[in-house]
């Protein structure tokens, strides 16, 4: 079975501009997440979909960060504009339904340096 | 609000010591605790998970020990090897899907 695919990787971009970060979650997983992990703590959520509805979006700073799942599978998920702050890895989830921790799976990641 | 709280920030023991990572958190509304495993580069992976019903759970090497009157919890690696060296994290979930995370202990198993 494939794993969370994201991209790019890593990602270096002056404060002001704007980033956008891609994830392709597992075949059949209607729940993705989005994440925000910044260096020394841990994951926090941003927003999470099921199909391509939003279930939780409450942690999501709208006024710069969007998020979209078109279709139900792949989303992305865009700053504008990107501030210091924002240094972190981003990291994408997913998971089936009704199978709780057992089917949750990470991304490697994408990691973000704003300067 | 830090919904869990992990402690220690870093950890450094020998190989085949046993290293103990320590959570508590407040929500007794949570209903699953899991730990994951985090090496750099990578996402986190799922070690080992428990219910508040169960007091103990072991997987190989990995145990989680659980104390529901204290809400706390603790993750112990029995004869730890180098390859064990990563960043653990604690989590409680809410809901069977909404995640709040420890803030990681870096654990380093020196040979």
């Amino acid at each position: 079975e494939a794993g969370v695919a994201q991209s790019p990787r890593y990602k270096i971009i002056e404060k002001r501009q704007s980033v956008a970060f891609w994830c392709n979650p597992i075949s059949g997983h209607a729940t993705l997440y989005w994440y925000q992990q910044i260096l020394g703590q841990g994951p926090k959520l941003l927003i999470q979909f099921q199909n391509n509805g939003v279930v939780d979006d409450s942690q999501l700073p709208k006024d710069r960060f969007s998020a979209e799942r078109l279709k139900g599978v792949d989303s992305t998920l865009k700053i504008q504009p990107a501030k210091l702050e924002d240094s972190a890895v981003y990291l994408c989830a997913s998971s089936p339904v009704g199978q709780g921790v057992y089917g949750y799976t990470f991304g490697s990641g994408t990691r973000l340096t704003v300067v | 609000q830090q919904q869990v709280k992990q402690s220690p920030q870093s950890l450094i023991v020998q190989k085949g010591g046993i290293p103990i990572i320590n959570c508590a958190y407040e929500n007794t509304a949570f209903d699953y605790f899991p730990w994951y495993q985090q090496f750099p580069g990578k996402g986190p992976a799922l070690l080992i998970a428990i219910r508040p019903d169960v007091s103990e759970k072991k997987e190989g090497r990995f145990t989680i020990s659980f104390n529901k009157s204290a809400k706390q919890f603790s993750l112990h690696i029995m004869d730890s090897q180098p390859g064990d060296s990563a960043t653990y994290f604690c989590a409680a979930i809410y809901n069977f899907n909404k995640f709040y995370f420890g803030s990681g202990t870096k654990l380093n198993v020196k040979p």
